[in-house]
C-alpha cells in the first residue's frame, strides 16, 4: 500500500484539462520535492516533472506540476490521445532510514 | 546517449538467489547516484534501493532490507543488485535508473529485466 495516494483512474476528452492528485504527509511531500512520471504501455517510465514544478526538457508545456502543503498535482491541458498512460508521483520520505515513495499510479484514459 | 542495460533476470525458486547487473554508458557513471525500481507486471512502481555515486549512502525499501544488496563498480560502469532469500512477491520487472538531482529523480531508465520467483 502506497503512502502517496493517487486516484486509480481519471479520464477526459481531447482538448480538456485533467488533473491528477497525489496526497502524502509532512515527512514526504510536506518537506520534499515531488516528481511525476509517465509510463506508456510496454515502456519504461519517463520523468516529466522534477522538483515539484519543473518540466523536463522536451516535455510539452501542456504538462505542469504544483505542490501545496502535503499534496501535489499534475495538470494536463489540451488533452491529447497520446497522453493516455499511467502517471506516478514520487517523493523522498524522511522516515527513520529514508526512502523513495511512489504513488500507486493513475491510469489516464482519453475518451 | 545515456544507455542502461539490465541483465541477470530469470526464473528462480523461492529461497534462491539472483544477481542483477546494469551496464551504464554515455555518461560519467562514477558521478551519478543510481537506483533500482521494480514493477510487478500490470501493477505500480516500487522503489527498491538507491546508492550514491561513491557508495557512501545506501538505502533500501523495507520489503527488501536484509535480503537484497545494492553495489556498484565505478571502474566497470556497472550497478548490481544481489537478491537473496527470494520470495514469490519479488517477482517483477527490475529497472535500473540513473538519478538526476537526487534519489527520487530517476532521469534515465533501462529497459528492465524480469525476475520470476516460482517453484
Amino acid at each position: 500500500q502506497s503512502v502517496l495516494t493517487q486516484p486509480p483512474s481519471v479520464s477526459g476528452t481531447p482538448g480538456q484539462r485533467v488533473t491528477i492528485s497525489c496526497s502524502g504527509s509532512s515527512s514526504n511531500i510536506g518537506s520534499n520535492y515531488v516528481y511525476w512520471y509517465q509510463q506508456l504501455p510496454g515502456t519504461a517510465p519517463k520523468l516529466l516533472i522534477c522538483r515539484s514544478d519543473e518540466r523536463l526538457s522536451g516535455v510539452p508545456d501542456r504538462f505542469s506540476g504544483s505542490k501545496s502543503g502535503t499534496s501535489a498535482s499534475l495538470a494536463i491541458n489540451g488533452l491529447r490521445s497520446e497522453d493516455e498512460a499511467d502517471y506516478y508521483c514520487a517523493a523522498w520520505d524522511d522516515g527513520l532510514s529514508g526512502s523513495v515513495l511512489f504513488g500507486g499510479g493513475t491510469k489516464l484514459t482519453v475518451l | 546517449e545515456v544507455q542502461l542495460v539490465e541483465s541477470g533476470g530469470g526464473l528462480v525458486k523461492p529461497g534462491g538467489s539472483l544477481r542483477l547487473s546494469c551496464a551504464a554508458s554515455g555518461f560519467t557513471f562514477s558521478t551519478y547516484d543510481m537506483n533500482w525500481v521494480r514493477q510487478v507486471p500490470g501493477k505500480g512502481l516500487e522503489w527498491v534501493s538507491s546508492i550514491s555515486s561513491g557508495s557512501h549512502h545506501i538505502y533500501y525499501a523495507d520489503s527488501v532490507r536484509g535480503r537484497f544488496t545494492i553495489s556498484r563498480d565505478n571502474a566497470k560502469n556497472s550497478l548490481y543488485l544481489q537478491m537473496n532469500s527470494l520470495r514469490a512477491e519479488d517477482t517483477a520487472v527490475y529497472y535500473c535508473a540513473r538519478a538526476g538531482g537526487d534519489f527520487v529523480d530517476h532521469r534515465y531508465w533501462g529497459q528492465g529485466t524480469l525476475v520470476t520467483v516460482s517453484s
